[in-house]
């Protein structure tokens, strides 16, 4: 049964600070990775999503990787500002045993940037 | 080109109550899907419909049922409210097939679903 874990839990930086955050999965067989963000109450917006067969997607300030051997995945924020802060979520969907509409979630980084 | 959007936003419902909420997904998408959310839980997946059908379900009980219309809106409906129903509901919507897009979800921005 696919997990996926995202450790820290929490993460507490001053503005400008380059950041990474950590994402493991425990079955390399996923069809792709996307990671999220969503601020308190609020839906989800799409973040970067990484196919399988990528190694690393780039948009703006944000980076991530996929390493599928290993089941990791990180999202690298660059200059961190205070609007950065929210929580930040990475869901795999699995080859085997769901369907292409069944992401499973990890528990979530909640980020604050401090100005 | 307009997002995915639930309505209502927030409800708020009685214990043995039932509820129906509603997901409009992005024009052209085909899949929807739609996720329980809760502080102790976290995201959890409770179906997908693709093209009218229930194509997979989550670990949730049968009070929670959905069903998509021929314009791929879709609709979960829960029955006999109980305290622990108490969620964001979350619906996500994709082209649902194979492709460039990598089956990429757009969420919408939930129902907040209270039950007293």
């Amino acid at each position: 049964k696919q997990e996926v874990t995202q450790i820290p839990a929490a993460l507490s930086v001053p503005e400008g600070e380059n950041l990474v955050l950590n994402c493991s999965f425990t079955d390399s067989a996923i069809y792709n990775l996307q990671w999220f963000r969503q601020d308190p109450g609020k839906g989800l917006t799409s973040l970067l999503l990484i196919q399988s067969s990528q190694r690393e997607q780039t948009s703006g300030r944000l980076n991530a990787s996929l390493d599928k051997s290993s089941g990791r995945s990180t999202l690298y924020i660059a200059a961190s500002q205070p609007g950065d802060s929210a929580t930040y979520l990475c869901a795999v969907i699995p080859l085997y045993g769901g369907s292409q509409g069944n992401l499973i979630f990890g528990k979530g980084t909640k980020l604050s940037v401090k100005p | 080109k307009a997002g995915v959007t639930q309505t209502p936003r927030y409800l708020i419902k009685t214990r043995g109550q039932q509820v129906t909420l509603s997901c409009s997904p992005i024009s052209g998408h085909r899949s929807v899907s739609w996720y329980q959310q809760t502080p102790g839980q976290g995201l959890q997946f409770l179906f997908e419909y693709f093209s009218e059908t229930q194509r997979n379900k989550g670990n949730f009980p049968g009070r929670f049922s959905g069903r998509q219309f021929s314009n791929s809106r879709s609709e979960m409906n829960v029955s006999t409210l109980e305290l622990g129903d108490s969620a964001l509901y979350l619906c996500a919507s994709s082209t649902g097939t194979s492709g460039r897009s990598g089956l990429e979800q757009y969420f919408g921005p939930g129902t907040r679903l209270t039950v007293t």
